[in-house]
């Protein structure tokens, strides 16, 4: 299994651009995350999905959008990119349909927003 | 639950010696508390974990206590070794089950 996967690694995008972070799971997890982190933050969490179909928000979730149309995939959508998402965005997973099990975490992608 | 205040927010111990991290919450419907270590540029990976039913879990050198009368977990690392140090989160998942708060996390440095 590749666990979660994310791409980009890395990504620059001047203020206002839209972009897509891709994230995707191959463990048949029903419970899928995005936090974003920054320094002396901690991890917050922006919006999470019980299952396909399904989303709620987070902690932090204006200038974000989410869908899960398929259980595997939970793309984060930022509309129009400013400085202030400038942050390391984590994607997780678990496999109960709740945030009280083990979250695995994907590799991150580094967002820099001019 | 919607409050996790993390303590200290950076631990420097020797070699061998113990390293405690203490967790406060607010949420008293708060029912599970894991602990996750970051290694520097690597993503946050679970380390032990424990449920509201339970007041101490140990695994090998790594243990957490919680006490939810005052509203407090910690973690406790014995004989600490170099590669330790990391970054550590504490978090709690409130009384909805479906979110997942981290504190802030503590810098744990282990000189050799």
């Amino acid at each position: 299994n590749a666990g979660v996967t994310q791409t980009p690694k890395f990504q620059v995008l001047k203020t206002g651009q839209s972009m897509t972070l891709q994230c995707a799971q191959d463990m048949n997890h029903e419970y899928m995350s995005w936090y974003r982190q920054d320094p002396g933050m901690g991890l917050r969490l922006i919006h999470y999905s019980v299952g396909a179909g399904i989303t709620d928000q987070g902690e932090v979730p204006n200038g974000y959008n989410v869908s899960r149309s398929t259980t595997e995939d939970f793309p984060l959508r930022l509309l129009s990119a400013a400085p202030s998402q400038t942050s390391v965005y984590f994607c997780a997973s678990s496999y109960d349909r709740d945030s009280t099990d083990t979250q695995y975490f994907g590799p991150g992608t580094r967002l820099t927003v001019l | 639950g919607e409050n996790v205040e993390q303590h200290p927010s950076t631990l420097s111990v020797q070699e061998g010696d113990s390293a405690v991290i203490k967790c406060t919450y607010s949420d008293s419907a708060s029912n599970y508390f894991p602990w996750y270590k970051q290694e520097l540029g690597k993503r946050p990976q679970l380390i032990i974990d424990i449920r509201s039913n339970v007041g101490e879990k140990k695994d090998q050198r790594i243990a957490v206590t919680l006490n939810k009368t005052a509203k407090h977990f910690s973690l406790h690392i014995t004989e600490t070794q170099p590669e330790d140090s990391a970054v550590y989160f504490c978090a709690e998942s409130g009384g909805s089950n479906y979110k997942l708060t981290f504190g802030k996390g503590t810098l744990l440095t282990v000189n050799p």
